[in-house]
């Protein structure tokens, strides 16, 4: 089955700076790749996603790539707000299976200090 | 859109009662649900999938008589803990995904969770 690396486990930035948390699959065949914010006693959202057709989605402060090659993903967060404080959980599958399952990173807490 | 509500947020039960937790899509038809156990500082770990008016598909390990699931329609699904013992206190998390919205989407929207606390 599938495995997914996430690293590192714990991250802790200035407020502005930027954060980046790294993935690793290792079933080629996956090409969906999620990551969701998960914050203190709350469920996951999805902040961003992309599919192995693409290298790079952005969206505001937040931009996901992908090296299909070198199997691996990373979130990148610029210009760290407080707010961003959470875990961060990256995920892998394979879209359009029967099953839909997600593979899930164990996660990165992220600390943004004011 | 794509709102997943879970019902309750948080429950406190007696060892041995059962709990059911109920997972809905609000503004859309899952066809798809999935129940995620999550302990604390740890990642989420898939429990099992349920697709509509069929039986769940559990995960190794995870024992079906004990954690009972239902998908009756495309907007609900339930997960009751059957005879519930201190080791069964967690964070349920249900998540939802249409697999019919468009062929090849699996984006799953997952709920707030439900706290499960066995005295």
């Amino acid at each position: 089955g599938e495995n997914v690396e996430q690293h590192p486990s714990t991250l802790s930035v200035q407020e502005g700076d930027s954060a980046v948390i790294k993935c690793t699959y290792s079933d080629s065949a996956s090409n969906y790749f999620p990551w969701y914010k998960q914050e203190l006693g709350k469920g996951s959202q999805l902040i961003i996603d992309i599919r192995s057709n693409v290298g790079e989605k952005k969206d505001q402060r937040i931009a996901v790539t992908l090296n299909k090659t070198a199997k691996h993903f990373s979130l990148h967060i610029t210009e760290t707000q407080p707010e961003d404080s959470a875990v961060y959980f990256c995920a892998a599958s394979k879209e359009g299976s029967t099953l839909g399952r997600l593979y899930f990173g164990r996660g990165t807490q992220l600390t943004v200090w004011p | 859109g794509a709102v997943v509500s879970q019902h309750p947020s948080r429950v406190i039960c007696k060892s041995g009662t059962s709990v059911k937790i109920e997972c809905r899509s609000l503004d859309f038809q899952a066809t798809t649900m999935f129940w995620y156990r999550q302990f604390p500082k740890k990642s989420l770990m898939l429990m099992a999938t349920s697709n509509e008016g069929s039986k769940a598909t559990y995960e190794q390990g995870v024992e079906k008589d004990k954690f009972l699931i239902n998908h009756a329609s495309l907007t609900l699904s339930t997960l009751t803990v059957t005879s519930a013992h201190p080791e069964d206190s967690s964070f349920y998390i249900c998540s939802a995904s249409d697999l019919r919205a468009f062929m090849g989407t699996d984006t799953q929207y997952f709920g707030p969770g439900t706290r499960l606390t066995v005295l």
